[in-house]
């Protein structure tokens, strides 16, 4: 079975502060592919990152860096100096071949909220 | 520009009427897919389909039905038989880039039923 937890349901941050988002993935797959989304008010998922299971080395990009752990299961995000724009819910999303779909299997996401 | 469309961005329907909404893609992406995001929550797969003639279902496909007659397009019939049909639908469509998985989504519809 697979399955993707985002144990943290909603975060509130100040201006500036770090904040990092949890995700814990479930899959019996040796190849995989696991996404981050933002969603922001207006609706649209806007993607972030894809990361292959093979490929562990983490990601950064500008205020944005993910951290990729196979032995932990875990594929956190952090934002570094958050900022008001980076208030969003965003979603983890896992996606394997366990029935050749290689259907979107997601989170039930984190909101943040980066006050001013 | 190459992307997903859907239409309309919001719908209204009164209860025991079938409403279809829009998906259409010109990224040449061979497989299609349906979410439904409620309030608070994530998104829950529907229906997919992979190839042009051929769809299968997702996790949630009681009260609704598909079609894929066109490689472009993917609309979603949500019949009078779905119990909650008032939500917020994604269409996604994805491809083998290299060893690599391109997904993308639409902008949503998002469907009030009363």
């Amino acid at each position: 079975a697979q399955k993707v937890t985002q144990a943290q349901t909603e975060i509130s941050v100040v201006e500036k502060e770090d904040v990092t988002l949890d995700c814990v993935y479930e899959t019996r797959d040796t190849t995989y592919y696991l996404f981050w989304y933002k969603q922001p008010p207006s609706g649209e998922l806007v993607f972030l990152i894809r990361r292959n299971s093979f490929d562990e080395q983490n990601e950064i990009s500008g205020r944005y860096s993910w951290n990729f752990q196979k032995s932990t299961s875990s594929f956190n995000f952090t934002i570094t100096a958050s900022q008001v724009v980076d208030s969003a819910v965003y979603f983890c999303a896992l996606s394997a071949p366990e029935d050749s779909s290689y259907k979107l299997i997601f989170g039930s996401g984190t909101r943040l909220l980066v006050r001013p | 520009d190459g992307g997903i469309t859907q239409s309309p961005k919001y719908l209204f329907r009164k209860e025991g009427q079938n409403v279809t909404l829009s998906c259409e893609q010109n990224l040449n992406h061979d497989a299609m897919y349906w979410y439904r995001q409620d309030p608070g929550q994530g998104l829950r797969l529907i229906y997919y389909s992979q190839i042009v003639n051929d769809f299968q279902k997702g996790d949630i496909a009681e009260g609704y039905s598909v079609s894929r007659e066109k490689k472009e397009s993917f609309p979603l019939t949500v019949t009078s038989a779905q119990k909650n049909p008032t939500a917020f639908y994604l269409c996604a469509s994805s491809m083998w880039v290299g060893q690599s998985l391109e997904q993308y989504f639409g902008p949503g519809t998002r469907l009030t039923v009363t």
